[in-house]
This record gives C-alpha cells, sequence and structure tokens, in this order.
C-alpha cells in the first residue's frame, strides 16, 4: 500500500481561494516532498521539508508537518487558475536509502 | 524544464514487443531514477542508478531491465510487453543518490501496448 496518502482526492476552488491538500503517512520519515504535476507532464518539485522542521514556506505555498500525527500539509494561498494540477506528496523513509515512495495525489481544479 | 530529457514522447507497440526508453540527466546529476506511472497504480518507483551502479531497486519486473552508461544517460528496456504495461514512465534525476536531494522529472515517455 501507499506510504503517503493525500486527502482530499479531487479540490475544486474559485481562484483567489486557498487550497490545502493533506497528507498522512505510516512509517518514521527523513524528510517529506510536494511535487505538482500538470496533466500528463513530468511532475514538478514544490517543497522538501525535513522530518525536524514544522513548518516551511515557499511563495505562496506553506507546508506543515507534525511527525506526532505523520502528516502534513500543503496550503496554496490566493489560488490562481494556472495552479490546476495534481499534487503529491512523497516520503523518503528513514530505514536507509530508500526512494521517493509516492501517494495517489489530490487533484486541483482552480476555477477563473 | 527540469533539464531532464527522455525520448520517445509516445510509443505505441503491440504485445510480445520489446521497447527502449532512453534518458539524458541534468547535467551534472549522478542519480537516475525510472518511474511508472498509471491510472490504477499511481507512481511507482522501478529502479534508481547512481554513477553507473544499482542502487535501489522497487517493483520492477522481471521483464524490465535498466542501465546507466558512463556518460550517464540511461535506458530502461521493457520486453514481453503486455497491455497492462501501458503507462506514463519517467526518468528523474538527482544530484546525489542521498535522502534530501529533490528530483528532476522528465516530461515522461506515453507507452501503449495494444
Amino acid at each position: 500500500s501507499q506510504q503517503g496518502e493525500e486527502d482530499p482526492q479531487a479540490l475544486s476552488i474559485q481562484e483567489g481561494e486557498n487550497a490545502t491538500m493533506n497528507c498522512s503517512y505510516k512509517t518514521s520519515i527523513n524528510n517529506l516532498q510536494w511535487y505538482r504535476q500538470n496533466s500528463g507532464r513530468g511532475l514538478v518539485h514544490l517543497i522538501l521539508i525535513r522530518s525536524n522542521e514544522r513548518e516551511k514556506h515557499s511563495g505562496r505555498l506553506r507546508v506543515t508537518l507534525d511527525t506526532s500525527k505523520k502528516s502534513s500539509s500543503l496550503l496554496i494561498t490566493a489560488s490562481r487558475a494556472a495552479d490546476t494540477a495534481s499534487y503529491f506528496c512523497a516520503t523518503v523513509l528513514n530505514s536507509g536509502n530508500t526512494p521517493l515512495v509516492f501517494g495517489k495525489g489530490t487533484r486541483l481544479s482552480v476555477i477563473a | 524544464d527540469s533539464g531532464v530529457t527522455q525520448t520517445p514522447k509516445h510509443l505505441i507497440t503491440a504485445t510480445g514487443q520489446r521497447v527502449t526508453l532512453r534518458c539524458s540527466p541534468r547535467s551534472g546529476d549522478l542519480s537516475v531514477y525510472w518511474y511508472q506511472q498509471s491510472l490504477d497504480q499511481g507512481l511507482q518507483f522501478l529502479i534508481q542508478y547512481y554513477n553507473g551502479e544499482e542502487r535501489a531497486k522497487g517493483n520492477i519486473l522481471e521483464r524490465f531491465s535498466a542501465q546507466q552508461f558512463p556518460d550517464l544517460h540511461s535506458e530502461l528496456n521493457l520486453s514481453s510487453l503486455e497491455l497492462g504495461d501501458s503507462a506514463l514512465y519517467f526518468c528523474a534525476s538527482s544530484v546525489d543518490w542521498g535522502l534530501a536531494y529533490e528530483q528532476y522529472f522528465g516530461p515522461g515517455t506515453r507507452l501503449t501496448v495494444t
């Protein structure tokens, strides 16, 4: 089963609104990363948060990490139509050099 | 543009055939990863190479194999293709093999097996 599970599976909002996506995982991690994928294209790295960090910002993105709850959230503020994409969380486990384990993603639609 | 290139963009072939997908990593990146993305399985890690050597293996079928060449480009070979192998195949690269390096993804190769 997937290590990371995003919620919701799909989200539709109006331009200008904030979008929040959540990710839960099962085992302890070294870091957690968020990626964006436009339809049928390659993934684009958005932000990496380490297990000893609680919050990180990048432009209109804010990521939080709660290791006690094994969860992370991605907030996109003042959304734009161009933010329409699928968003994936990916975890790097603590157990040695394991590759990224991706969730199934949240499909975000921002309506102009 | 991530700097990772993949060829071909699209590939349509018949069951039982063999194909080779090619990936060139970003300049300076030593690590290459292959992923398969399908509607039902999501994004699945297949295999990782670092500086020519296999580093980690995921859900890669025995019918699939990969290698990384001295110039660091990588090829993914898929043989005895089945309908279920139809998917998007992504290559990604990172500067090192470690845990805290972001990966840069190529545009993918869409494989359709008929």
